[in-house]
């Protein structure tokens, strides 16, 4: 399963825009990029997913590198409820039950 | 719609003895999943249901985890014996796929298990 490596930690202030990255060097043809966040206490909820191109929604959005090496989750404006545990997983999107593999995320604290 | 319906929401046990955890997932989704996250780490599947039959159990300890999904709907997860490494958190997910892997999961809140 192809793996994804995110900063450990990041600090945001409250009303500024957030960039957290991801490298997925050895992601595959058929590898959509997904994020998912988890707030304390609560179970992961799905924030966004993209292919190849840029991809926005109401949450954020996913800029996707040329190369699909490497791909940044955008916060336009942060607020306090956005602090959580951001994880970025590569799934397969053409088998029949492709897996979320989580690895260790990236904590994301926002000063008010 | 509502979300993914998880109970108890916390469970204490003694070492060796069984629990269950029941799951309700969102009205009309065909895949469920149960996860385990131990405290300081990402979610780790544990078996993967589509309607009522098992397509990954491959990270499940068959010797004292079990879980059934019976009419393709709700689902348990039953632990017997416990062991003091199972103390963790148990998240209930589904999703819509039946095919490409494509579908959001969507996440119950969990029950926290502790083992004394």
């Amino acid at each position: 399963d192809a793996k994804t490596t995110q900063p450990n930690s990041m600090e945001s202030n409250e009303e500024e825009p957030v960039h957290l990255p991801c490298n997925h060097s050895t992601i595959s043809g058929t590898d959509y990029i997904h994020w998912y966040r988890q707030l304390p206490s609560q179970g992961p909820e799905y924030v966004i997913h993209g292919l190849t191109s840029n991809v926005n929604n109401r949450m954020a959005s996913l800029a996707i590198a040329e190369d699909r090496k490497s791909s940044t989750l955008i916060l336009h404006r942060a607020t306090l409820r956005d602090a959580a545990v951001y994880y970025c997983i590569l799934r397969d999107g053409y088998n029949q039950g492709g897996k979320l593999i989580f690895g260790q995320g990236t904590e994301l604290s926002v000063k008010p | 719609e509502a979300g993914v319906a998880q109970s108890p929401r916390y469970k204490i046990i003694e070492k060796r003895q069984s629990v269950a955890f029941w799951c309700n997932p969102i009205s009309g989704h065909a895949t469920l999943y149960w996860y385990q996250q131990i405290l300081g780490q990402g979610p780790k599947l544990l078996i993967q249901f589509q309607n009522n039959g098992v397509v990954d159990d491959s990270q499940l300890p068959k010797d004292r985890f079990s879980a059934e999904r019976l009419k393709g709907v709700d689902s348990t997860l039953k632990i017997q014996p416990a062991k003091l490494e199972d103390s963790a958190v148990y998240l209930c997910a589904s999703s819509q796929e039946t095919g490409a892997s494509n579908q959001p999961q969507h996440f119950g809140d969990g029950t926290r298990l502790s083992i004394l």
